[in-house]
């Protein structure tokens, strides 16, 4: 079975300071991980993935996400945050080798940047 | 703009009726979904299509039915068996259901209250 656990439910930080948004996961095979950010009242938009390679990923926005096998983790991070990067953030794995179609979603982390 | 479209945005529904809800996607994917999404619990799938004509039951489908008469439309019906159907429904599409690494993305949502 696949996993997901985002272990804060919300994280606040002050506008030009870094951000992190942590996210890890269970899965049996090769993890195939994603980020996705919600705005109020609309939907997920998509920022970044892993499928494979580099352990750095970038994404739109300026967010990037590290991939560490090791922790099964793949935190969120941006290097300064802006007023406008406050949402609702979500991470999901699907696991490469089970041959699963879902998508598995954490909770979600609500992300407030403080002015 | 190719994209995912939702209708209606606010929905209310009275004990005992079923109402549907629209999804219609121009970016020519194969696979459509669709999440119900509750404050606090992450998203969980509802149904699936891989193809026009064919679909398949997600974790919490009791209640809901839908059709695929199209590539491009995968319409939600909400029945009056789902007993707690108050909630933000998110229909979503990708190139394909299986294979490495595709991305989900989202329409901008519905929500549906009961009065």
């Amino acid at each position: 079975a696949q996993s997901v656990a985002q272990p804060e439910d919300q994280v606040n930080v002050a506008e030009g300071n870094p951000l992190t948004v942590k996210c890890t996961y269970s899965v049996s095979g090769n993890p195939y991980l994603f980020w996705y950010v919600q705005y109020p009242n609309r939907g997920l938009q998509f920022l970044l993935k892993y499928i494979t390679g580099d352990n750095l990923v970038k994404g739109s926005y300026g967010f990037e996400a590290e991939f560490n096998k090791s922790q099964t983790s793949f935190h969120l991070k941006k290097p300064s945050a802006l007023v406008s990067d406050s949402a609702l953030y979500f991470c999901a794995v699907r696991d490469a080798g089970a041959g699963s179609y879902q998508l598995t979603f954490g909770k979600g982390t609500k992300l407030s940047v403080i002015p | 703009d190719g994209g995912i479209t939702q209708s209606p945005k606010y929905l209310f529904r009275k004990e005992g009726q079923n109402v549907t809800l629209s999804c219609e996607q121009n970016l020519n994917h194969d696979a459509m979904y669709w999440y119900r999404q509750d404050p606090g619990q992450g998203l969980r799938l509802i149904y699936y299509s891989q193809i026009v004509n064919d679909f398949q039951k997600g974790d919490i489908a009791e209640g809901y039915s839908v059709s695929r008469e199209k590539k491009e439309s995968f319409p939600l019906t909400v029945t009056s068996a789902q007993k707690n159907p108050t909630a933000f429904y998110l229909c979503a599409s990708s190139t394909q259901l299986f294979g490495s690494g595709y991305t989900i993305y989202f329409g901008e949502g519905s929500w549906l209250t009961v009065v």
